[in-house]
Formats: structure tokens, sequence, C-alpha cells
């Protein structure tokens, strides 16, 4: 069966600089969550969106954003990198409009801020 | 959203069942059980949710006392690839107002399956 797709897989940048994550949920999938898991952490909530409006907010720094798109994919986008964005970051699919909220999760991108 | 604790850490041995059990006590009504695994620094897995009958698929089974306020997630029979952290998330009823379904995890429970 499909799964989440997430991309890239790893990627290193600079302090200040930008990253966009890119999420593919699964086909018929309408809502996609992110979350966040720092070194030795839990994940964390970041922000979600049904049926390409945004859902929920959570612990997620102004210097993100995100949004999803017409094809369902969704891109975080992360501008003035802090060496603490450090982190794995992962997004989740679910079919909330069909009633059932259990979450897929992807693989994850895991993004090193030298 | 209800809090839940769990033990930090257990130890099974392979091809034995692994119980792993959590307390909910101040879950509310409608508010679900749900479990999900995360094998090291992959993304975490759905395993199964129960309101309050017992649920069972392919991958675990899920006891709920009466009172609703423990659980157990019953994996039947161990392997070496059921180490992971496992997480157990109370969360609302979403058909009944609540949050919007992001998952809070906790400091879930390190099993270690042993040869």
């Amino acid at each position: 069966a499909a799964g989440v797709i997430q991309s890239p897989r790893h990627l290193i940048k600079e302090k200040r600089e930008t990253a966009t994550l890119k999420c593919y949920p699964i086909p018929r999938h309408d809502t996609v969550y992110w979350y966040q898991q720092g070194p030795g952490q839990d994940p964390q909530f970041l922000i979600s969106f049904y049926e390409k409006m945004q859902s929920d907010k959570g612990s997620i720094p102004d210097r993100f954003s995100a949004q999803q798109f017409s094809d369902y994919h969704s891109e975080l986008n992360m501008s003035s990198l802090e060496l603490g964005d450090s982190a794995l970051y992962f997004c989740a699919s679910g079919l909330k409009g069909q009633g059932r909220y259990e979450q897929y999760f992807g693989p994850g991108t895991r993004l090193t801020v030298t | 959203d209800a809090k839940t604790t769990q033990p930090p850490s257990m130890d099974c041995a392979e091809g034995r069942a692994a119980n792993l059990p959590c307390n909910h006590s101040t879950i509310s009504g409608n508010e679900y059980v749900y479990w999900y695994r995360q094998i090291h620094s992959q993304g975490p897995q759905y395993i199964i949710h129960g309101l309050k009958n017992n649920e069972t698929n392919e991958m675990a089974s899920l006891i709920i006392t009466e009172d609703r306020k423990s659980s157990t997630l019953i994996l039947p029979h161990a392997t070496l690839r059921d180490t992971a952290v496992y997480y157990c998330i109370v969360r609302p009823n979403m058909n009944y107002g609540g949050s919007q379904g992001n998952l809070i995890f906790g400091k879930g429970t390190k099993l270690s399956v042993k040869p």
C-alpha cells in the first residue's frame, strides 16, 4: 500500500538559511499533520491542514510556515534557521473527513543546521 | 486532553506476549485511547485504538478496563522487530468537538524484546 512520502530525507543547512520540506500524503487522505522531533525528545505537533485549510496550530515558530496545495501535498517552509531547528520532521496523513483519526506517518526528514 | 502514565521501559522475551500498561485515570467519556509505536528514528506507526470495548487487529490487542482508567496493549508473540517506544495517547472523539486531531506524545514505554 502507498505510504506517506517525504522529501528530502536528509538536509544540511547553515544558520540563517532557509529550508523547504515536502510531504505527499497517502492518496485520498484529506489531512496532513507536521511534527518535529528533536534529539532524544518525543514528537511535538507543529501544524495541520484539512482540505487545504490550516486546521490546528501547535508549537510552530513564527519563522516557520506551511501550506497544503490543491493536490494535497504539503510544504513546511523554515527561514532564519537556528541550530536548535536540527531535528527529525515528520509528516502524517489521515482521513479526518471520513471520521477516521488515526494518522499514518512518513519516514521523516532529518534536518541538520550547522 | 487526559494525561497518560506509562512505565519508562520494559523487557520481553522473544516469542512471549508483551503487555504494555497505560494509566489514564482522568479520561473523559468521549475520549479514545490510541496506541502508536516508534522504531528507532522511524516515523511513528499507528497500532490500534478503542473507546471502551476491547479491540484486536493484526498487530495487537487493546484491553480497556471497565472504568476506562487504564488500558493494556498486548503484542501476542513479540519479535525482535517489535523493539520500539510505545506511546499511549488519549484523544477526544472529534465528532463531538475537542481538538483538531493532533497527537500529544508523552514519554512512552521503551520496549526491548530480547532473544
